[in-house]
């Protein structure tokens, strides 16, 4: 089973600054089967990026995907009120789906 | 406009069964590039994926729960369902049903997400 870690924990920010928000893998994910959710409080999760790199539908622009291998990030390039949740990793491979355990950006 | 939707009983007891029904409601569940899946969330803390289904009835689930957990469908209904048996504490957690859907990649390549989800229902197993 590859588990995903995620990096870091909390960041805390403020509206219009940038943030990284980093994955590692313990094996490589195979052709990049990689996604990224976001999560607000009492909400289910909401897919943003999958294959490592490509916008679900209607996600906006300021959110971007890229990475390979073992190292993914999500970048958000400028910060709006309504960004700031915790934010997951999945991969999937050998026929199983895992999640990291989150960061939460504040 | 899809919608899914969750139910059944809030709370379950020790050693008995977790039993619950996802109501697909625009009638896609036998759609071809869907599968329909389940992903369960512990008050608190991190999602864990714990299974899926195929309209034709072909299962994948989580090998942590391989043991205790089974999902079926009813395409007549437009349901599909969770059982999970011998439940724990442990087993409480908001529990979300989610379409799985075939997605093209900016590379081309087809794979597999969770792309639409419903809202979850809190599931606690308590005496």
């Amino acid at each position: 089973e590859i588990v995903l870690t995620q990096s870091p924990g909390i960041l805390s920010l403020s509206p219009g600054e940038g943030a990284t928000l980093s994955c590692r893998a313990s094996q490589s994910v195979r052709s990049n089967y990689l996604a990224w959710y976001q999560q607000k409080p009492g909400q289910a999760p909401r897919l943003l990026i999958y294959g490592a790199s490509s916008r679900a539908t209607g996600i906006p622009d300021r959110f971007s995907g890229s990475g390979s291998g073992t190292d993914f990030t999500l970048t958000i390039s400028r910060l709006e009120p309504e960004d700031f949740a915790v934010y997951y990793c999945q991969q999937y491979g050998r026929s199983l789906y895992t999640f990291g355990q989150g960061t939460k950006l504040e | 406009q899809l919608q899914l939707q969750e139910s059944g009983p809030r709370l379950v007891k020790p050693s008995e069964t977790l039993s619950l029904t996802c109501t697909v409601s625009d009638g896609s569940i036998s759609t071809t590039s869907y599968f329909w899946g389940w992903i369960r969330q512990p008050p608190g803390k991190g999602l864990e994926w714990v299974g899926h289904i195929y309209y034709s009835g072909t299962t994948y689930y989580s090998p942590s729960l391989q043991s205790r957990v089974s999902i079926s469908v009813d395409t007549s209904k437009s349901q599909f369902s969770l059982r999970l048996t011998s439940v724990t504490a442990t087993d409480t957690a908001i529990y979300y049903c989610a379409r799985r859907s075939l997605m093209t990649t900016v590379t081309g390549t087809a794979q597999y997400y969770f792309d639409f989800w419903g809202q979850g229902t809190l599931v606690t197993v308590s005496s």
